[in-house]
């Protein structure tokens, strides 16, 4: 597509239940990215994928967190037995990578644990 | 290790420049941006300067970076109500492709 894809763009979840979310990044960009924007914070790097390469899962908050990428391009975000404190909006991006490197965001996945 | 600091808020009355600051730690960094996040939008690549610059401008936009001091500045000529939103520098450096962000900076112009 044209742009960085992301669903749901909007998810309400009852504590406890896990959630899935998704990523299409655009044609072509090697790099995949999420983060996490909580209400009146910045960006929270969450992990990154590169290629084949190993993901940089450092940013994780917890082991409830994981995700994957599936033939280099769509990516899921999975959060298992939410938490109130995962509210967030999570934010996927794509880049070509390098030392340029203009990351190209989606509109976001607004996440509300109840 | 990266650490990038930015002011909260900024008004400012439609016409007038706007200044926004952010300061950075990492000295290898290599390229350093602006993104504008309107409200319930992600984020939008507004520009990018390369580290061995001092300034770039785009239309309206004037990026300003003092590599000694580790400050970085964008500046709106002419705000227009369409400005208003969060601006958030980053920046990324060698070996490390994940941008660091700072916390963004909330613009509000006054009609």
């Amino acid at each position: 597509g044209a742009g960085v894809s992301q669903s749901p763009s909007n998810k309400v979840t009852e504590k406890g239940k896990d959630v899935e979310l998704r990523c299409d990044p655009i044609s072509g960009h090697t790099a995949l990215y999420w983060y996490r924007q909580s209400l009146g914070q910045g960006l929270e790097f969450l992990i990154y994928f590169q290629g084949n390469s190993a993901p940089d899962k450092s940013g994780l908050p917890s082991d409830r967190f994981s995700a994957e990428r599936t033939g280099g391009s769509v990516s899921t975000l999975t959060i298992q037995r939410t938490q109130q404190e995962d509210s967030a909006v999570y934010l996927c991006a794509s880049s070509l990578g390098g030392a340029l490197n203009t990351i190209y965001f989606g509109e976001g996945s607004w996440l509300t644990v109840v | 290790g990266e650490d990038v600091e930015q002011s909260l808020f900024l008004s400012v009355r439609e016409g007038d420049s706007s200044v926004i600051n952010c300061t950075y730690t990492d000295s290898s960094s290599t390229y350093l941006y602006w993104y504008k996040q309107e409200p319930g939008a992600g984020l939008q690549l507004l520009t990018y300067i390369f580290s061995n610059m001092d300034m770039k401008q785009d239309q309206r936009l004037t990026v300003l970076l003092n590599k000694k001091d580790k400050h970085l500045s964008l500046r709106i000529a002419d705000t227009q109500t369409g400005d208003s939103a969060i601006y958030f520098c980053a920046e990324s450096s060698y070996g490390n492709n994940r941008l660091a962000f700072g916390k963004g900076n909330q613009v509000v112009v006054i009609p």
